[in-house]
């Protein structure tokens, strides 16, 4: 079966702008779950959709949001782009949730903020 | 914040070898999963134990919890020069929640 599938794989966007990064989960999948991760904080969690439901949220400002659509394919948009923003951004696909079986991964967006 | 810290940071081995991996969390889990990242990719899932089990494996992989420590480890046995990658240790936070919380990983380098 096809796995996660994240587009855009590279990005680079200037100080100020705004961007949009989708994630197509495992058919029958119905959580995503975003990541950020840095050299400095390691693997940082974003939030989670479960149903088109945000069902929790890490610790990140506002600037970060998504949202699931019916299809569970998922959006994550980071407004006023800041250079500290630059991080490879993981989006994870399971069933439920990643702590009952575990997630399977996309290979990331690598976003470059300069 | 951080549940899950591995130990050591880096480890560096020759083909043949075995390689341990540990990790510490801090809060109850109602499970402890692995992962391996290959440079720049996204984390491929090893293995899941659950805190009534002590011990599990899958093929190479050997992966020990110990709830009253609050520890546990990962053995790769015959590494290979293809097992070079970051190993990272994950736990739910015993609770209901979906996410799952990340260690900083250890760098694992297998040389031929």
């Amino acid at each position: 079966k096809a796995g996660v599938t994240q587009t855009p794989r590279y990005l680079i966007k200037t100080r100020g702008q705004q961007v949009t990064l989708s994630c197509s989960p495992i058919s029958g999948h119905r959580s995503v779950s975003w990541y950020q991760q840095t050299p400095g904080q390691g693997l940082q969690f974003l939030f989670e959709y479960f149903s088109e439901t945000q069902r929790n949220k890490g610790n990140f400002p506002g600037r970060f949001s998504g949202r699931q659509f019916s299809n569970s394919r998922s959006e994550m948009n980071v407004s006023t782009l800041e250079l500290g923003d630059s991080a490879l951004y993981l989006c994870a696909s399971s069933p439920y949730g990643g702590h009952s079986y575990g997630y399977t991964f996309g290979s990331g967006t690598r976003l470059t903020v300069v | 914040s951080q549940q899950g810290e591995e130990d050591p940071q880096a480890l560096s081995i020759q083909e043949g070898e075995n390689a341990t991996m540990n990790c510490s969390y801090k809060t109850s889990i109602n499970n402890l999963q692995w992962y391996r990242q290959n440079s720049g990719r996204g984390l491929v899932h090893l293995i899941l134990i659950r805190s009534n089990e002590r011990e599990k494996h899958s093929g190479r992989l050997r992966v020990t919890l110990d709830t009253s420590k609050k520890s546990s480890s990962l053995l790769i046995t015959a590494s290979r020069a293809a097992d070079t990658a970051s190993y990272f240790c994950a736990t739910d936070a015993g609770g209901s929640q979906g996410n799952l919380i990340f260690g900083k990983g250890t760098k694992l380098s297998v040389k031929p």
